[in-house]
């Protein structure tokens, strides 16, 4: 699978939006771009996903570079509850199971 | 909405002994997984199944693992012999099929349990 790269923590204040970068220069044609997030002491939890095109769900929005050789994913208002580990993964369309790196760790302040 | 269960929350065993994780993946769901995570470490893959069998499989995934699906229903993981490093938060995920007949892409994660080894 190709190897994405987060940074390794972000901080935010409560209400404001959140933009978490993603890198994934080795990205090929059919790798899906994927977002998870694992709250404290919780399993992952699906967040959102895309392949080309910026994609919008009720949690967050998908901004995916041109190039698609990185992704933005966006909290619009960030509550105390969004305070998680964020992961970016790549998958292949028919691949099976996902490879999760350390994610980046985001805190929200009030 | 449905979700993954998994029990029991919490295990604790003594090493050595067998230890058996189950859970009940989204009715509808045809795609199963078990992922593990060492406290303070990242979620890793352990095994995939699909058609009542293994169908990838991690270097973590040895002989001391064995998964099974046997009533149609549960999904386990059975650990024969187990050791101090296997404490772990260990994640059951089921993946349903696409609307057109193809593989979606979301994977639905349990809860977790937690397994001490001592």
């Amino acid at each position: 699978d190709a190897k994405t790269t987060q940074p390794n923590s972000m901080e935010s204040n409560e209400e404001e939006p959140v933009h978490l970068p993603c890198n994934h220069s080795t990205i090929s044609g059919t790798d899906y771009i994927h977002w998870y997030r694992q709250l404290p002491s919780q399993g992952p939890e699906y967040v959102i996903h895309g392949l080309t095109s910026n994609v919008n769900n009720r949690m967050a929005s998908l901004a995916i570079a041109e190039d698609r050789k990185s992704s933005t994913l966006i909290l619009h208002r960030a509550t105390l509850r969004d305070a998680a580990v964020y992961y970016c993964i790549l998958r292949r369309v028919r691949g099976q199971n996902f490879v999760f790196g350390p994610g980046t760790r985001l805190s929200v302040l009030p | 909405e449905p979700e993954v269960t998994q029990t029991p929350s919490h295990q604790v065993t003594q090493m050595g002994q067998e230890v058996i994780l189950r859970c009940v993946p989204i009715s509808n769901h045809l795609y199963f997984y078990w992922y593990r995570q060492i406290l303070g470490q990242k979620v890793e893959f352990l095994v995939s199944f699909y058609n009542n069998e293994i169908s990838e499989k991690s270097e973590i995934f040895d002989d001391q693992f064995s998964v099974e699906r046997p009533d149609g229903s549960n999904f386990t993981l059975k650990i024969r012999s187990t050791k101090l490093e296997d404490s772990a938060m260990y994640f059951c995920a089921s993946l349903r099929p696409g609307t057109s007949g193809g593989m979606s892409e979301t994977q639905y994660f349990g809860p977790g349990t937690r397994l001490l080894v001592l």
